[in-house]
Parts: structure tokens; sequence; C-alpha cells
């Protein structure tokens, strides 16, 4: 069974500070997906990464893939009190098996 | 539409109901998704659908849940004699081909008293 860990589950991070998210996954997979949650409110697509070494970056926010450690970082640089969100990332197996396992999730939280 | 639409946004039920939530995906996505998020879980996979058919159910906990999607497009999750645990947000996705790239809806909140 595939399985998906991210850590810290919770973050709570000054204004201004930089932080990482870290995903890690049990399967051989060159397809990982980062999502934004807020609160009460659906889920948003933010990065896909589809091959060893990719790295998405959009404003503060940077995300790599490394498929031969099965791991994932989100980074977070110079944090916005805008970012306070959940986090996900979420694998699959690759094309033909396109069932999205999701991680727990990180709870990030700015303060001023 | 613009989105993946789904209704109702909440529904409250009694245990032994049931229940039917439906979802409509953006035109000309072929593949729709269904996962079931409890408070503080990330989404649970349940059932994805490529057109018609449903091509992974592995992830509906038993048979009293049931998706269909009989054209290709709109779809219902049926759930039979609704127990408290079942008690959740229920989401829809849909995508075009391609990469996994997931556009979900609101989701639809069970709740079963």
């Amino acid at each position: 069974e595939l399985k998906v860990e991210q850590n810290p589950l919770f973050l709570s991070m000054q204004e201004g500070k930089n932080y990482t998210i870290y995903c890690d996954y049990s399967t051989t997979s060159d397809r990982l997906y980062w999502y934004r949650q807020d609160p009460g409110k659906s889920l948003e697509s933010l990065f896909v990464l589809l091959s060893n070494g990719a790295v998405k970056q959009e404003g503060r926010l940077m995300a790599s893939l490394d498929t031969k450690a099965r791991l994932s970082t989100l980074h977070i640089t110079a944090a916005v009190h805008d970012l306070s969100a959940t986090y996900f990332c979420a694998v699959d197996k690759g094309f033909g098996n396109e069932k999205l396992t999701f991680g727990t999730g990180t709870r990030l939280t700015i303060i001023p | 539409g613009a989105g993946v639409s789904q209704t109702p946004s909440n529904k409250v039920t009694e245990k032994g109901k049931y229940v039917e939530l439906r979802c409509d995906p953006i035109s000309g996505h072929t593949a729709l998704y269904w996962y079931r998020q409890s408070l503080g879980q990330g989404p649970e996979f349940l059932i994805y659908f490529q057109g018609t058919g449903a091509a992974d159910d592995s992830g509906l906990p038993n048979d009293r849940f049931f998706a269909v999607r009989p054209e290709g497009s709109v779809s219902t999750l049926k759930i039979q004699r609704t127990e408290r645990g079942d008690s959740a947000v229920y989401l829809c996705a849909s995508r075009s081909g391609g990469a996994n790239v997931l556009t979900f809806g609101a989701g639809s909140r069970l709740t079963v008293l």
C-alpha cells in the first residue's frame, strides 16, 4: 500500500522566516503534486513535479522532487501571512494508475 | 461549467438513511474522482472514473458505498444505511488528460446524526 507522510504536521512560523515542509512516500513514482487548502475551502493545485530533480517555483514557494530518495520538499521563503493554509502532497503511480494518494497535510500558520 | 460543482453543499441525515451526493465535473473532463476528508485529515481516495466506467474503486470502504457515472459526465455517490462514521466532507475532482492535476469541487459536508 502506498503511504505518503508529511512533516511537520503543524508549523507555526514568524513572517519573514524560511522553512521547509517534507513529504516522503513509499513507492517508486516520478509524479508528485502539491496542493493548498484554506480553512473550510477545497484544494487548489500548486505544483506538479514529473521527474527526478524537478524544481518548480511560484512566488515564495518552491517545490522539488528527489525520486531516488522518494522525497519532495516545499520550501517557503520570507513567509507572509497569506501563506497560512494546510499544504498536502500527493503521489500516484504513473500513467495508467492515476489513483492519487494524499499525505496527512501540514498546517502552516504564519504569525505577524 | 467553469468549475466542479457539488450538491448538496451540506447534508444532515439520520443514521440508517440513504443519501446521494452529486458531482458535475468540468465540461470535457474525462476522469472524475471521489475523495472523503475527515476533520484534520488528508483526502482519502474512494473511487475514480475514466469515462463511464470505474477505473479504480478500491477505496470504497464497504458495500454501502456505490458510485455511478452513466453518461460519462455527472457522477452520483450513493451511501446506503448511513452510519455516524460516514460523517465527513466528500470531495469530487475532475481532470482532462495529461498530468494528474485534479480540480476539486467545494465538497459536500455530510453529517450523520
